[in-house]
């Protein structure tokens, strides 16, 4: 059976429309922040990343934005597409000696024809 | 570039049987790799760290005689789920990190390996 545990929040767009995926971060000293897109059955998949000192970064349809001020983290997807329905991760990567990443808990993007 | 592969995709087992699972970097060299599990509908949660050549750092409350990694080479870890019971199914997924250009700063995930076991 399914494992008890949180459910993740789930974001439902209109095909065509603008998405806005946001993340609260945890760690000030954070100093690099990544987006992940994880698809059904499919290992997280990078989309884009961002560092402290830049509070905007564009991408290909995706806009990344970032707030220290209040440690958050969004990722805008324009005219969004039947294929960017996912799950999507921020990370917030601290920089220190263990290269390990601290995961948000995702965000069901749902695309409606 | 940047492409991690994982075999098997998939794995069906009997209770009791151990269970390799490779991670390779296919086209940089990974000085570290990191095992991740994954529940239904749950972010992913770290087990381990490795480091090329040496011992792999477990998180709390991973069992790292049940859960052995191997990190032999540059391009390879290994994770072998030891006496597998009902408990331990779960999606399995590897990421890798490098010492040059993008890789250095990125961990790129393998598409997982989804472990059943009855």
């Amino acid at each position: 059976g399914e494992s008890v545990g949180l459910h993740l929040p789930t974001l439902s767009v209109q095909e065509g429309d603008n998405s806005i995926i946001n993340c609260a971060y945890s760690n000030s000293a954070s100093d690099y922040f990544i987006w992940y897109k994880q698809e059904s059955g499919k290992g997280p998949q990078f989309i884009i990343d961002i560092r402290s000192n830049m509070d905007k970064r564009q991408g290909q349809r995706v806009t990344v934005l970032l707030n220290k001020t209040v440690k958050h983290l969004s990722l805008q997807i324009a005219a969004t597409q039947p294929g960017d329905s996912a799950v999507y991760f921020c990370a917030e990567d601290p920089m220190d000696s263990n290269y390990q990443l601290i995961w948000g808990a995702g965000t069901k993007l749902i695309i409606k024809p | 570039g940047a492409v991690v592969s994982q075999h098997p995709s998939w794995v069906i087992c009997k209770s009791g049987t151990s269970v390799k699972i490779e991670c390779r970097s296919l086209d940089f060299q990974a000085t570290t790799m990191f095992w991740y599990r994954q529940f239904p509908k749950q972010s992913l949660m770290l087990m381990a760290t490795s480091n090329e050549g040496s011992k792999a750092t477990y998180e709390q409350g991973v069992e790292k005689d049940k859960f052995l990694i191997n990190h032999a080479s540059l391009t390879l870890s290994t994770l072998t789920v030891t006496s597998a019971h009902p408990e331990d199914s779960s999606f399995y997924i590897c990421s890798a990190r490098g010492t040059s250009g993008d890789t250095q700063e990125t961990q790129y995930f393998g598409p997982g390996t989804r472990l059943l076991v009855l």
